[in-house]
């Protein structure tokens, strides 16, 4: 009964390389996010979706390339993989993007290595 | 430039004593404050909110007050227990920013028998 899941939860690979990470959400919630987590634990936003519509893009390098086919999927693409860019990758979500109350529910992480 | 700060790394407590966190912001447009838990290999979980019109708010063992003037939060857990052993983040919204939430880089929590 996973409320928010991403895939893979591991992912190893080559400088170089193009790789994915998916994220789902079965909370019918409408607001999904991708956090960034570096080796200095610090937890950065990177990009947002409402509705399918880009809300926040961070200063992201435009290798990273989000996707929302549809309000409970986010995806996360990335080109040419680069040895920072190895972290850790949270997708979250929330209903509504309004303030107020701003519970974020968050995905268990995909831990990238770039080798 | 990190407007969410979290200056003690680590902190150990007793079972069954107070835990203290501490967090200070600078960015006094922030007008939402979160506290999340997070245990290894897992993802955050939310424990406890506060408003920027609010100095305190309880939820059970857990309370967080706000000091505006000092643009400073704190989580009290009292009593601890060992289950609360986690990387504690705070974090901090601004209303009209899509609820995009700052980070602090997280305190870790040891509650020692």
């Amino acid at each position: 009964d996973t409320a928010v899941s991403q895939t893979p939860k591991y992912l190893v690979t080559q400088m170089g390389n193009d790789k994915s990470i998916k994220c789902e959400q079965n909370l019918g919630h409408d607001t999904m996010y991708w956090y960034k987590q570096d080796s200095k634990k610090f937890l950065k936003i990177m990009f947002s979706y409402n509705n399918k519509e880009l809300i926040i893009n961070e200063t992201v390098p435009n290798r990273f390339s989000p996707k929302s086919p549809d309000k409970a999927h986010l995806n996360l693409h990335i080109n040419s993989l680069e040895l920072g860019d190895s972290a850790v990758y949270f997708c979250a979500s929330r209903q509504g993007i309004a303030g107020g109350f701003n519970e974020q529910f968050f995905g268990p992480g995909t831990r990238l290595t770039v080798l | 430039d990190q407007q969410v700060k979290q200056n003690s790394p680590s902190l150990s407590v007793q079972e069954g004593r107070i835990s203290i966190l501490n967090c200070d912001y600078t960015n006094s447009m922030f007008d939402y404050f979160l506290w999340y838990k997070k245990y290894p290999a897992e993802g955050p979980t939310f424990l406890i909110s506060i408003s920027s019109i609010k100095d305190k708010n309880e939820d059970g063992r857990f309370t967080v007050f706000l000091n505006k003037s000092a643009k400073h939060l704190s989580l009290h857990i009292v009593p601890s227990q060992p289950g609360d052993s986690a990387v504690y983040f705070c974090a901090a919204s601004r209303t009209g920013t899509a609820s995009k939430l700052t980070f602090g880089t997280g305190t870790r929590l040891q509650v020692t028998l």
